[in-house]
């Protein structure tokens, strides 16, 4: 079966300008996650989605961050205007139930801002 | 709050001897926990969990790790290491009503010499 998938893979943008992460989470799983590493430290988490409801976003960090899964298929991350700060690596995760499912992660969007 | 702790950011070790990574956590109730590894361009794959039962749990790829709540201790380990062992090793501790919200240590980064 197909895993998660993340676009881009890479990002390089500057300080100001907006970036938009997509993840495509496995067929049929109902939660998606999105999480973050910021520079070589923890992976934090930063919200669910119970198909197209978000469930929980309380690891978003700010208003600058958009996140949207439209269909309950597919999500965006949407970071308007990014800052320096925002820099790290954004996992997005699926699984098809909560808690005792296995959670399938994607590789990963490495986001530069300069 | 629920916290967890790799003291080891990197750890090296001969190819074939033993292998054993710290996690410590901090969470109010039985936790929910668990080891993931992020091998290089890929995303972070589940070794092991633990909920409850045996406090001793199995993973694949030849890994175990041992919950100790006297010493609030989840340690991973594994007999002989190989090679293909080199990778990032994060535990994670997430509660019940948090479906799959985790909370992530800092990794531990593995390097295996031949």
């Amino acid at each position: 079966e197909a895993g998660v998938t993340q676009f881009p893979s890479h990002s390089v943008i500057e300080k100001g300008q907006t970036v938009t992460l997509r993840c495509d989470p496995i067929s049929g799983h109902d939660n998606l996650y999105w999480y973050r590493r910021v520079m070589g430290k923890e992976i934090k988490f930063l919200l669910h989605f119970v198909k197209e409801s978000k469930q929980d976003e309380s690891g978003m960090p700010n208003n600058r961050f958009l996140a949207e899964r439209t269909g309950g298929t597919y999500s965006t991350l949407k970071v308007q205007p990014a800052e320096l700060e925002d820099s790290g690596v954004y996992f997005c995760a699926s699984s098809q139930g909560r808690i005792g499912e296995k959670l399938f992660f994607g590789s990963g969007t490495q986001l530069s801002v300069l | 709050a629920q916290s967890v702790t790799q003291p080891d950011i990197h750890i090296t070790v001969s190819e074939g001897a033993s292998l054993e990574l710290r996690c410590n956590y901090s969470y109010g109730a039985t936790p929910y926990l668990f080891w993931y590894v992020q091998s290089p361009g890929q995303g972070l794959q589940l070794l092991l969990k633990y909920f409850s039962g045996d406090t001793l749990v199995q993973g694949i790829k030849g890994f175990e790790a041992e919950f100790k709540r006297s010493q609030s201790s989840f340690n991973l380990r594994k007999p002989s290491v190989h090679w293909s062992d080199a990778a990032e090793y994060f535990c994670a501790v997430g509660a019940a009503a948090a479906g799959n919200k985790l909370t992530f240590g800092g990794g531990t980064r593995v390097l295996v010499k031949p």
